[in-house]
């Protein structure tokens, strides 16, 4: 069973623009994390959250955590058509050593 | 540094046949994992090991599926016999260790179809 889901499940906007995907999930957890995965390849991990955080950035990514609400965003700035790709949340529930992936955003930059 | 290496990259096969995947983790990288993914669905966990020891294989369905990682490196997934419904990428990552969810590297998956 997967714990996130992921809104939208499709995105489609123009090179430059920002892109903003949400994830939901169910249980407590210990961090959540952010992987891309390009069509045909394996996953990349991009961000790591810590239950504790709120907000992180690495480059042109923004995550957020709202543990109360437990939803987290991820903002891609300025957005390059190399950025197409599928992004998939995965949390880390407490008290279990495993992380549990959502459906994934499928993401279209077009040029 | 090497990553995360899997092999064959697509494989197929007809129906009950039996299969095999072979992954290579990261150089010390303590904790390997199987997933299964089906299109358009994030990968779902089979199977993990902590060193040589398959700490969750809860979701791993033991009648046809099992994994062995034979000295805590090289782990191998096996199917058998495969059957239709088994047609998706199988994910291999892996992590440090150490528990607490940590960053998991994956390698570019098998794909498998079968006929």
């Amino acid at each position: 069973s997967q714990q996130g889901e992921e809104d939208p499940q499709a995105l489609s906007i123009q090179e430059g623009e920002n892109a903003t995907m949400n994830c939901s999930y169910k249980t407590s957890i210990n961090n959540l994390q952010w992987y891309r995965q390009n069509s045909g390849r394996g996953l990349v991990h991009l961000i790591l959250i810590r239950s504790n955080e709120r907000e992180k950035h690495s480059g042109r990514l923004r995550v957020t955590l709202d543990t109360s609400k437990k939803s987290s965003s991820l903002l891609i700035t300025a957005s390059r058509a190399a950025d197409t790709a599928s992004y998939f949340c995965a949390t880390a529930p407490s008290g279990a050593q495993k992380l549990v992936f959502g459906q994934g955003t499928r993401l279209t930059i077009n040029p | 540094e090497a990553g995360v290496v899997q092999s064959p990259r697509y494989k197929i096969i007809e129906k009950k046949q039996p299969v095999a995947f072979w992954c290579n983790p990261i150089s010390g990288h303590n904790t390997l994992y199987w997933y299964l993914q089906n299109l358009g669905q994030g990968p779902e966990l089979l199977i993990r090991y902590e060193n040589e020891e398959a700490v969750d294989d809860s979701q791993l369905p033991k009648d046809r599926f099992s994994a062995e990682r034979l000295k805590g490196v090289d782990s191998t997934l096996k199917i058998q016999p495969a059957e239709l419904g088994d047609s998706a990428v199988y994910l291999c990552a892996s992590s440090l260790g150490g528990g607490k969810s940590d960053t998991q590297y994956f390698g570019p998956g098998t794909r498998l179809t079968v006929l």
